[in-house]
């Protein structure tokens, strides 16, 4: 079955450093992979999605990720954080691109420090 | 894109009473899902909603729980009946938008339940 592992629950970083939240999946194929923000009181919010082809994906808000197979990782990059950027993040997997198939991880939550 | 709206946002609701989440998407969409969030955890999908045919629910949800309606391809509602302090949450409705591969599941800003 697949799933998606997030290992840090909480993860907290200075304003202007790099960032770099981890994920790993566990399916058969090539999946379809997700990363989603929350912020507080919010909804979810994609940030960006692999299917195929180029493995460095850019997204939204400057953030990026690297689908790597041989890792069965999709970590989750920005170069330098903004005091805004403090939110849970959420990686996901689906076997197609279908919101039925998708599989959550369990989030990491992003803390600022000024 | 999708924009999607909820209502109620945020409710508090007494035990034993039932409690109708709306969603409203500005496009017309295929399939429509209702996802449960608890506190401190992931999403977790309830159920799946087609326009005219019937909620297709995920292991441990059940309609009389959670009944489910799509009149149309814009809307659906979920009902979160006889409630109790486990179903303080929130309810998050998510459209997928597009046909084929590559398309994006968007999602709305959530219902937050208190029961008390």
């Amino acid at each position: 079955a697949q799933s998606v592992t997030q290992p840090d629950i909480h993860i907290t970083v200075s304003e202007g450093a790099s960032l770099e939240l981890r994920c790993n999946y566990s399916y058969g194929a090539t999946p379809y992979l997700f990363w989603y923000v929350q912020s507080p009181g919010q909804g979810l919010q994609l940030l960006l999605k692999y299917f195929s082809g180029d493995t460095l994906v850019q997204g939204i808000k400057g953030f990026e990720a690297e689908f790597k197979r041989s890792q069965s990782s999709f970590n989750l990059r920005k170069p330098s954080v903004h005091w805004s950027d403090a939110a849970e993040y959420f990686c996901a997997v689906a076997m197609y691109s279908s919101a039925s198939k998708i599989i959550f991880g369990s989030g990491t939550r992003l803390s600022i420090r000024p | 894109s999708a924009v999607i709206s909820q209502k109620p946002s945020r409710d508090i609701c007494q035990r034993g009473t039932s409690l109708t989440i709306q969603c409203q998407v500005d496009s017309q969409v295929t399939m429509m899902f209702w996802y449960r969030q608890q506190p401190g955890q992931s999403l977790t999908l309830i159920a799946t909603a087609n326009q005219g045919s019937e909620a297709t629910y995920e292991s441990g949800f059940v309609i009389d729980k959670f009944p489910i309606s799509r009149p149309n391809l814009t809307f659906s509602t979920l009902t979160v009946s006889n409630m109790s302090p486990e179903d303080s949450s929130i309810y998050l409705c998510s459209v997928e938008v597009g046909q084929d591969v590559g398309n994006t599941i968007y999602f709305g800003e959530g219902s937050w339940l208190t029961v008390v």
